[in-house]
């Protein structure tokens, strides 16, 4: 089973501009979730989709933003870039119980890391 | 904001010997659950202990939960040099909201060869 893919894998940008990053989980895996990983903040919690709405969400400014697809995969997009958004962005995907709750593991893409220049 | 933090920060190890790194958290979870990340990769799930469980064990690894103080802690025996990685604690909430998993500071482990 393929694991979580997420492109692209690098990329660079400028202040102001906007990107937008994919995420597409594993198969049968219909909650995915976003992270933000900088050496100062460590891990923060960007938001999570399921069956294409958004359950949770962090503490972001609404720059950041995303959505989730029928066929589960999903992009997040930041606009008007600042350097502070320079970070490794993870995503997440992970298997719901019967019950729609969450199984608790989560699969990890390994990453996109943007740096704003 | 980070749910837990982990302790030490960093640790340094001769191969073979165990690690053990703790985590505190704040607020009463479903589950807690212990991550590897290797230097700018992926984080890799390890083990998962839930809110009733005490020890919960996995090949080398071992963790224990103690909700009444609200900490873990993920001990690795006889270590080798690939366990070199940063280890994260993460949490899922009780009340709702369980699919925002958070995570901890993290420990950033070396074994030496």
């Amino acid at each position: 089973k393929a694991g979580v893919t997420q492109t692209p894998r690098y990329l660079i940008k400028t202040r102001g501009q906007q990107v937008t990053l994919s995420c597409s989980p594993i198969s049968g895996h219909r909650s995915v979730s976003w992270y933000q990983q900088t050496p100062g903040q460590g891990l923060q919690f960007l938001f999570e989709y399921f069956s294409e709405t958004q359950r949770n969400k962090g503490n972001f400014p609404g720059r950041f933003s995303g959505r989730q697809f029928s066929n589960s995969r999903s992009e997040m997009n930041v606009s008007t870039l600042e350097l502070g958004d320079s970070a490794l962005y993870l995503c997440a995907s992970s298997w719901l119980l019967g019950t729609g709750k969450h199984s608790g593991e989560l699969f990890f893409g390994e990453g996109s890391r943007l740096t704003v220049l | 904001s980070q749910q837990g933090e982990e302790d030490p920060q960093a640790l340094s190890i001769q191969e073979g010997e165990n690690a053990t790194m703790n985590c505190s958290y704040k607020t009463s979870i479903n589950n807690l659950q212990w991550y590897r990340q290797n230097s700018g990769r992926g984080l890799v799930h390890l083990i998962l202990i839930r809110s009733n469980e005490r020890e919960k064990h996995s090949g080398r690894l071992r963790v224990t939960l103690d909700t009444s103080k609200k900490s873990s802690s993920l001990l690795i025996t006889a270590s080798r040099a690939a366990d070199t990685a940063s280890y994260f604690c993460a949490t899922a909430p009780r009340d709702g909201g369980y699919q925002k998993v958070t995570f901890g500071t993290g420990t950033k482990l070396q074994v030496i060869p």
